[in-house]
């Protein structure tokens, strides 16, 4: 699986956008991006995922750039209760074995203050 | 519609016995995969299941095994517990075996090896 570099922390005013960045210079045509997030001593839960346009859902924004070399999460307006590490996760595609693998980085931890 | 459930929440375990740990996935959902979660090795994969067959395994001793049901519920078992097999066990469930789909956690199954 292509590998994804995060920064370690982020910090975002309440009310305000939060723009979480991902590198994967190394992702293959056939990968999806995927994004989750794990609030304390709870499983991590999934957002969005996409694999090479925009993609939108309740929860965040998915921007893919058109190299697909790197994704940035959005959070509209993140509240106190967005604080959380946010792992941003390469998969593959059909043709391999390993769909229910995913490969977890340290993820970033964003601290949304007040 | 109830998402993924895992039995016990915690679990305090002595060096040498086993545990069995449980998962019902999401209604409809076949694919189900557990991970290890430790501080110090984060997120790791451990096995998945799908229509009652082990379909990948992750790097972990024979100590750790599992099992699916028809119902598309699973169980894990360690056996011998060792002191470092203290962790957040959480199982995650599909709707499909491809990579367009979303893996959904449950919350995780704490244990404590003392």
């Amino acid at each position: 699986d292509a590998k994804t570099t995060q920064p370690t922390s982020m910090d975002c005013a309440e009310g305000r956008a939060a723009n979480l960045p991902c590198n994967h210079s190394t992702i293959s045509g056939n990968e999806y991006v995927y994004w989750y997030r794990q609030i304390h001593s709870q499983g991590p839960q999934y957002i969005i995922h996409g694999l090479k346009n925009n993609e939108t859902n309740e929860m965040a924004s998915l921007i893919i750039t058109e190299d697909r070399k790197s994704s940035t999460l959005i959070l509209p307006h993140a509240t106190l209760r967005d604080t959380a590490v946010y792992y941003c996760i390469v998969r593959v595609n059909a043709g391999g074995t390993s769909y229910g693998k995913l490969t977890f980085g340290q993820g970033t931890i964003l601290t949304v203050h007040p | 519609k109830a998402g993924v459930t895992q039995t016990p929440r915690y679990l305090i375990k002595t060096r040498g016995q086993q545990v069995t740990l449980s998962c019902s996935p999401i209604s409809g959902h076949r694919s189900v995969s557990w991970y290890q979660q430790t501080p110090g090795q984060g997120l790791q994969f451990l096995f998945e299941y799908f229509s009652e067959t082990q379909r990948n395994k992750g790097n972990f001793p024979g100590r750790f095994s599992g099992r699916q049901f028809s119902n598309s519920r699973s169980e894990m078992n360690v056996s011998t517990l060792e002191l470092g097999d203290s962790a957040l066990y959480l199982c995650a469930s599909s709707l499909m075996q491809i990579s367009n789909s979303p893996l959904h956690f449950g919350n995780g199954t704490r244990l404590t090896v003392t």
